[in-house]
């Protein structure tokens, strides 16, 4: 059965602190993918990024970063030079193998506040 | 391109009442999902499809019923409201293939049962 924890529940930081929001995944299938969404104060969810198991790429998005390894299960994002606006809850989520791999599982979110 | 909207936005319920989610996708998506969220216990899904005419049941199901006739709308029912059902819904839908699977996601209806 798959799983994803995120640890944190909730933390804060001051504007232009780096931020990391850790993701550990469990899995038993060897094709999955990962993905980060945003859910912002007004709710709407945004999907940020996605990753299939086959690639351990590091990304970089302007201030944000995933950092995949596999040898830990883990799928973390890092927010650098943080604003007030990336305030939010976000979500790591995985969906598995082929056939449901547009079925994903939650991680709980971690509650980001960023204060000015 | 209005991607995923849902209706009502807010409604209000009494213990015992019916009502009828509305989602639709202008995406051409195959996969549509309804989920709910509780303060705390992240996103749970509670039906989903995919494809026209096809439904599956998801975590917590219990209580809802969903049909797809259309392959740009999914509907959640609640035939029997419980105040256990006060809840935000959200509907996804998510492209099935290469350079897909990523869900994009309704604004969400805040259901409140009495």
């Amino acid at each position: 059965a798959q799983k994803v924890t995120q640890a944190q529940t909730e933390i804060s930081v001051v504007e232009k602190e780096d931020v990391t929001l850790d993701c550990v995944y469990e899995t038993r299938d060897t094709t999955y993918y990962l993905f980060w969404y945003k859910q912002p104060p007004s709710g709407e969810l945004v999907f940020l990024i996605r990753r299939n198991s086959f690639d351990e790429q590091n990304e970089i998005s302007g201030r944000y970063s995933w950092n995949f390894q596999k040898s830990t299960s883990s799928f973390n994002f890092t927010i650098t030079a943080s604003q007030v606006v990336d305030s939010a809850v976000y979500f790591c989520a995985l969906s598995e193998g082929y056939t449901n791999a547009g079925k994903s599982t939650f991680g709980d979110g971690t509650t980001l506040t960023v204060k000015p | 391109n209005a991607g995923v909207t849902q209706t009502p936005k807010f409604r209000v319920l009494k213990t015992g009442q019916s009502m009828t989610l509305l989602c639709a996708q202008d995406m051409n998506h195959e996969y549509m999902y309804w989920y709910r969220q509780d303060p705390g216990m992240g996103l749970r899904l509670i039906h989903y499809s995919v494809g026209e005419g096809t439904t599956a049941k998801g975590e917590v199901p219990d209580g809802y019923n969903v049909s797809r006739l259309k392959k740009q709308n999914f509907l959640l029912g609640l035939e029997s409201a419980a105040p256990s059902q006060t809840s935000v819904y959200f509907c996804a839908s998510s492209y099935h293939g290469v350079g897909g699977y990523e869900q994009y996601f309704g604004p969400g209806t805040r259901l409140t049962v009495t």
